[in-house]
C-alpha cells in the first residue's frame, strides 16, 4: 500500500531531551515535508526537501532539524525539545510540484 | 511570498444543503491550488487541485472547486451535504515557480453537519 509512515504515533518527552521522528514513503517520490499543527493556527511548514541532500525552510524552522540521505526517509530531529513545539507533527511527500502532498497519520508530541 | 486566507472559522450547515467554502489566495502568479480534508484524529486527504485548465475541478466525495483570476479565489463547493463530511477542510497554495515544495496552508475551516 502506497503510504508515508510516521514513527511514534505518540511521544511524552522533556524539556532538553534529543528526540527524532522518523518518516518514511514508498512511493518513490522527490518531494517531502514536514508541517506541525496547532489549534487556530492551522498547519506550518517546518521543512520541505525536493530530493536527496536538497532541503529547505518553511515558515517555522527555528529549534527543528531535518535530514534527507535516502529518498524514501526524512526524519524531523529536535536537538533540544521545548515546551512551545509540543505539538501534533505531520509528515508528507509528493510526487512533483503539482500532485500534491501526501500526508502521514501524524506525531503527537508533548515536551514537558 | 504567497498566503492563504480562509475567512471562516466555523461553519454549519444541515444535511442536504449546499455548501460553499471560500478561499482566498495572494500570489504573484497562477499557483498551485488545493483542498485537503481532515477528519477528527486523521490526517489530511486530497480533496482536489488545480494548476492550469479549466477553472471549475472536480474532486472525490462529490466535491468540486472554481478559480477566479480576477478575484484571487478558490473556493470549495458541494451540491448536498452528508453527515461523513464534517470535519475540517484546509486550503493550500503551492508556487509554481521558485522554491519548489513550499505548500502553504490556510487556518481551516471547521465544518458541522446538522440533521
Amino acid at each position: 500500500e502506497a503510504q508515508v509512515t510516521q514513527n511514534p504515533r505518540y511521544l511524552i518527552t522533556v524539556t532538553g531531551k534529543k528526540l527524532t521522528v522518523t518518516c518514511s514513503q514508498n512511493m518513490n517520490h522527490e518531494y517531502m515535508s514536514w508541517y506541525r499543527q496547532d489549534p487556530g493556527l492551522g498547519l506550518r511548514q517546518i521543512y520541505y526537501s525536493m530530493n536527496v541532500e536538497v532541503t529547505d525552510k518553511g515558515d517555522v524552522p527555528e529549534g527543528y532539524k531535518v535530514s534527507r540521505k535516502e529518498k524514501r526517509n526524512f526524519p524531523l530531529i529536535l536537538e533540544s525539545p521545548s515546551p512551545n513545539q509540543t505539538s501534533l507533527y505531520f509528515c508528507a511527500s509528493s510526487l512533483s510540484r503539482g500532485s500534491g502532498y501526501t500526508f502521514g497519520s501524524g506525531t503527537r508530541l508533548t515536551v514537558v | 511570498a504567497q498566503s492563504v486566507t480562509q475567512p471562516d472559522i466555523h461553519i454549519t450547515v444541515s444535511e442536504g444543503a449546499s455548501l460553499e467554502l471560500r478561499c482566498n489566495y495572494s500570489y504573484g502568479a497562477t499557483p498551485y491550488l488545493f483542498w485537503y480534508v481532515q477528519s477528527p484524529g486523521q490526517g489530511l486527504q486530497l480533496l482536489l487541485k488545480y494548476f492550469s485548465g479549466d477553472t471549475l475541478v472536480q474532486g472525490i466525495k462529490g466535491f468540486e472547486a472554481e478559480f477566479k483570476r480576477s478575484q484571487s479565489s478558490f473556493n470549495l463547493r458541494k451540491p448536498s451535504v452528508h453527515w461523513s463530511d464534517a470535519a475540517e477542510y484546509f486550503c493550500a497554495v503551492g508556487a509554481a515557480g521558485g522554491s519548489q515544495g513550499n505548500l502553504i496552508f490556510g487556518k481551516g475551516t471547521k465544518l458541522s453537519v446538522k440533521p
